[in-house]
């Protein structure tokens, strides 16, 4: 089945700072990388996506990279807020209906 | 609904207990999914439904888990015999068909087994 590895497990930044999490994968058949962040206390939320067939995709202060050949795929977030603060997870669908997770990158950001 | 809805929020249960956790997904989603969440880790699914049969129940760890979703809404995942290694957040989550595309996740029902 799929393996998804997450780095780094933790990751401090200062406001306006930019912060990278990065994600790899084992199964060649995923298609579907989505990213979600989660708060404490709630379920998880997703935040931006990307598909198999696309390198880069950005939404307004986040973006996501793929690199199917290494199968690396990556969050970026730029000028960073204190509201971005919180745990965020990739996935990885492995060709299939569900969601492997990574273990988390837990994202503080400071004033 | 407007989103997912899990009940109870919490649940703590003696070991050996029998429990149930509720999920009512989206209305109008075909396919819900039960995830689990231990401390410090990401979701690991669980089941999968499409409608009213389970499309996927790999990720059941033994048979003390079962779920149903006998009229393709809400959903409820059952365990028997209870374990402390059962602790966890259960997560459900639907999205409009079964594709992982659009998953909308509920805030989870915290299971503690003491």
């Amino acid at each position: 089945g799929e393996n998804v590895e997450q780095h780094p497990s933790t990751l401090s930044v200062q406001e306006g700072d930019s912060a990278v999490i990065k994600c790899t994968y084992s199964d060649s058949a995923s298609n579907y990388f989505p990213w979600y962040k989660q708060e404490l206390g709630k379920g998880p939320q997703l935040i931006i996506d990307i598909r198999s067939n696309v390198g880069e995709k950005k939404d307004q202060r986040i973006a996501v990279t793929l690199n199917k050949t290494a199968k690396h795929f990556s969050l970026h977030i730029t000028e960073t807020q204190p509201e971005d603060s919180a745990v965020y997870f990739c996935a990885a669908n492995g060709g299939y209906s569900t969601l492997t997770f990574g273990k988390g990158t837990m994202l503080l950001v400071s004033p | 609904g407007a989103g997912v809805s899990q009940t109870p929020s919490n649940k703590v249960t003696e070991k050996g207990k029998y429990v149930e956790l509720r999920c009512d997904p989206i209305s109008g989603h075909t396919a819900l999914y039960w995830y689990r969440q231990s401390l410090g880790q990401g979701p690991e699914f669980l089941i999968y439904f499409q409608g009213t049969g389970a499309a996927d129940d790999s990720g059941l760890p033994n048979d003390r888990f079962f779920a149903v979703r006998p009229e393709g809404s809400v959903s409820t995942l059952k365990i028997q015999r209870t374990e402390r290694g059962d602790s966890a957040v259960y997560l459900c989550a639907s999205s409009p068909e079964g594709t992982p595309h659009g998953y909308t996740f509920g805030s989870g029902t915290r299971l503690t087994v003491v």
